[in-house]
């Protein structure tokens, strides 16, 4: 029973652009989200989370949004650079004794073309 | 520097053997984790820690056992491999204090023959 879900395998767009990753869950006890990103054969990194009690967090190029009442949280970038080419990977943590565990969504493949 | 360390990157072994996997983290931090991806690329918790201590346990079969020297070790050992423990193990660590985000090591690709 998948509670987080990413149901874009992939996703390509072109360098300048803008990227747009999504993600929707189904536990309604998940109160922070977090975006991760991941290259070939390393490890996830931390890339922006946003808490339950905000609809939007920014760090540079980078903005997760969050719509409660739908469940949904994306991820846009912009401006998609080459470099981002990666594996993101939207996860999140409950209350009520989850937040020892991330709750993982299958990733979403981000080729950004030169 | 490494926060989190797993090694090894890579570990072929037959059906049958025992193996272990150790992981390190220089934060501080009092909370580590094991993942495992598995083919379907799926990012699932198998166990934490917290301070040395056992906090969850998904239900990963006892052949799997963590091991916390101190809170700056996990390491994981696994008996009797078998096929189906083919997969993509990462080591993880962070505060457990309040939500925030955890640190994850590159991860050691175990395939099993």
């Amino acid at each position: 029973d998948q509670q987080v879900k990413q149901n874009s395998p992939s996703l390509s767009v072109q360098e300048g652009r803008i990227s747009i990753l999504n993600c929707d869950y189904t536990n309604s006890m998940f109160d922070y989200f977090l975006w991760y990103k991941k290259y070939p054969a390393e490890g996830p990194t931390f890339l922006i989370s946003i808490s339950s009690i905000k609809d939007k967090n920014e760090d540079g190029r980078f903005t997760v949004f969050l719509n409660k009442s739908a469940k949904h949280l994306s991820l846009h970038i912009v401006p998609s650079q080459p470099g981002d080419s990666a594996v993101y990977f939207c996860a999140a943590l409950g209350s009520g004794g989850s937040n020892y565990k991330l709750t993982f969504g299958k990733g979403t493949l981000l080729t950004v073309n030169p | 520097d490494t926060a989190v360390s797993q090694t090894p990157k890579y570990l072929v072994t037959q059906m049958g053997n025992d193996k272990s996997i150790k992981c390190e983290q220089n934060l501080g931090h009092d909370t580590m984790y094991w993942y495992k991806q598995d083919s379907k690329k799926f990012l699932k918790i198998m166990f934490s820690y917290n301070n040395k201590e056992l906090i969850i346990n998904e239900t990963v079969p006892n052949r799997f056992s963590p091991k916390s020297p101190d809170k700056a070790h996990l390491n994981l050992h696994i008996n009797s491999l078998e096929l189906g423990d083919s997969a993509v193990y990462f080591c993880a660590s962070s505060q457990p204090d309040g939500n925030t985000e955890a640190f994850f090591g590159q991860g050691t690709r175990l395939t099993v023959v």
